[in-house]
This record gives C-alpha cells, sequence and structure tokens, in this order.
C-alpha cells in the first residue's frame, strides 16, 4: 500500500526554469492539497481540490497552477521558478466525506538558483 | 490574523513532565482539529483528530477543544525524549465557512524534552 507517492523527492531549479511536482494517492481520496513548508513557518497552502475536476487557491498560490488530473493524480507546476519558491513541497490526501485525517507524501526538497 | 496561530517555541520539558501545546482559530464555523508530529527531515503525522468540544484521550495524548472560544491543545502526559518534534495544529473549515474544503495548519511549536 504505497498510501501518497510524490515525485521527485530532490530539484535543483535555475531561476526561470518550469517543472511540475506529481503526486499520487491509491487510497481513492477525494480531497488533494499542496503545501509549502519553510522554517519557521509551518505548512502553508497553495492549492487544494476538494474533488475530482474542481482546484482552488489556498494561502499562497502565486507563481503556482494545479491540475487534477483524475482522482488519483494532483499536480503542482512552476512555471518560471523564483529563488522564493525554495521550499519543501508536500502533498496530501483525505477522504473529506468522511472526515478523515489527511495523510502525506514524503516532499520534495526543491531549491531555486 | 493569521487563521490558525500556535506559538512556534520551543518549548522546554524535562523527561516525565506534561507538555502542553495549543492552538487558536479564527473561523468561527471550523468543524474538524488535528494535531500532527513532524520530525525533522519528515512527513508529518497523525496524533490526534477531535471534532467536538471537551477531551479526548488516547494513551499519553490528550486534545482539548473548546470551540466557544476556539481554542484547541494537545496534552503529552510523561513527556519522552523521543517525543522532541514540532506539534502541527490543523483546521477544517466546516460547511458555510469560507474555508470549506481547505484544511489549514498553524506554524507548528517545536518541543523538546530534556532527558
Amino acid at each position: 500500500n504505497a498510501g501518497v507517492t510524490q515525485t521527485p523527492k530532490f530539484q535543483v531549479l535555475k531561476t526561470g526554469q518550469s517543472m511540475t511536482l506529481q503526486c499520487a494517492q491509491d487510497m481513492n481520496h477525494n480531497s488533494m492539497y499542496w503545501y509549502r513548508q519553510d522554517p519557521g513557518m509551518g505548512l502553508r497552502l497553495i492549492y487544494y481540490s476538494a474533488s475530482e475536476g474542481t482546484t482552488d487557491k489556498g494561502e499562497v498560490p502565486n507563481g503556482y497552477n494545479v491540475s487534477r488530473l483524475n482522482k488519483r493524480e494532483f499536480s503542482l507546476r512552476l512555471e518560471s521558478a523564483a529563488p522564493s519558491q525554495t521550499s519543501v513541497y508536500f502533498c496530501a490526501s483525505r477522504d473529506r466525506a468522511v472526515d478523515t485525517e489527511a495523510f502525506f507524501g514524503q516532499g520534495t526538497r526543491l531549491t531555486v538558483v | 490574523q493569521k487563521e490558525v496561530e500556535q506559538n512556534s517555541g520551543p518549548l522546554s520539558v524535562p523527561e516525565g513532565a506534561i507538555a502542553s501545546l495549543n492552538c487558536t482559530y479564527s473561523d468561527r464555523v471550523s468543524q474538524s482539529f488535528f494535531w500532527y508530529r513532524q520530525y525533522s527531515g519528515k512527513s508529518p503525522e497523525l496524533i490526534m483528530s477531535i471534532y467536538s468540544n471537551g477531551d479526548k484521550e488516547d494513551g499519553r495524548f490528550t486534545a482539548q477543544l473548546n470551540k466557544a472560544s476556539q481554542y484547541v491543545s494537545l496534552l503529552i502526559r510523561d513527556s519522552q525524549p523521543s517525543d522532541s518534534a514540532t506539534y502541527l495544529c490543523a483546521v477544517d473549515g466546516g460547511l458555510g465557512s469560507s474555508n470549506t474544503g481547505k484544511l489549514i495548519f498553524g506554524q507548528g511549536t517545536t518541543l523538546q524534552v530534556k532527558p
């Protein structure tokens, strides 16, 4: 049982480059989330998808786009990376219909130079 | 005002003591509340969930919720050095909330349990 799988685990980008972070869950959860974590800042919500076919902005959406490809997959795209986007990114999923907790992927450590 | 607020700490307690972690939230319609533990370099993992006013106990952990005061806390009894981690409070907006569907985290409290 893989749970929530994120790829890649580590990435170094140059300023202005683009990339997509991938996330897939095998728990049949309806809701998926992308967070970033910076030192002393906790987890800040970037975007979320309450159900397949919907996406909404979170607390810090600027500079990011998302796609809910299907019920399993939720990707995060950086179109033009900036040093301020250096962070650890976590994907999470949850069955909000029965109000369970969120399960997290292992994280992606992104450095933009 | 942040939607979910915690003291960042560090909170330092001796081994065997009670650690008390606090969290306040701004959205009065919030329905679901979670405490996560995160070790350095790892993903958050669930400690407790609580949905109704009052106390909920699970082993050495007790979560307390007071919706009138918009306050949720986590007590750790008989603290152990292995409890040293960052504790994150998370709040989910309920129906009618501007945060419906969101799961918002506080900034986390770092707990240090000294042997």
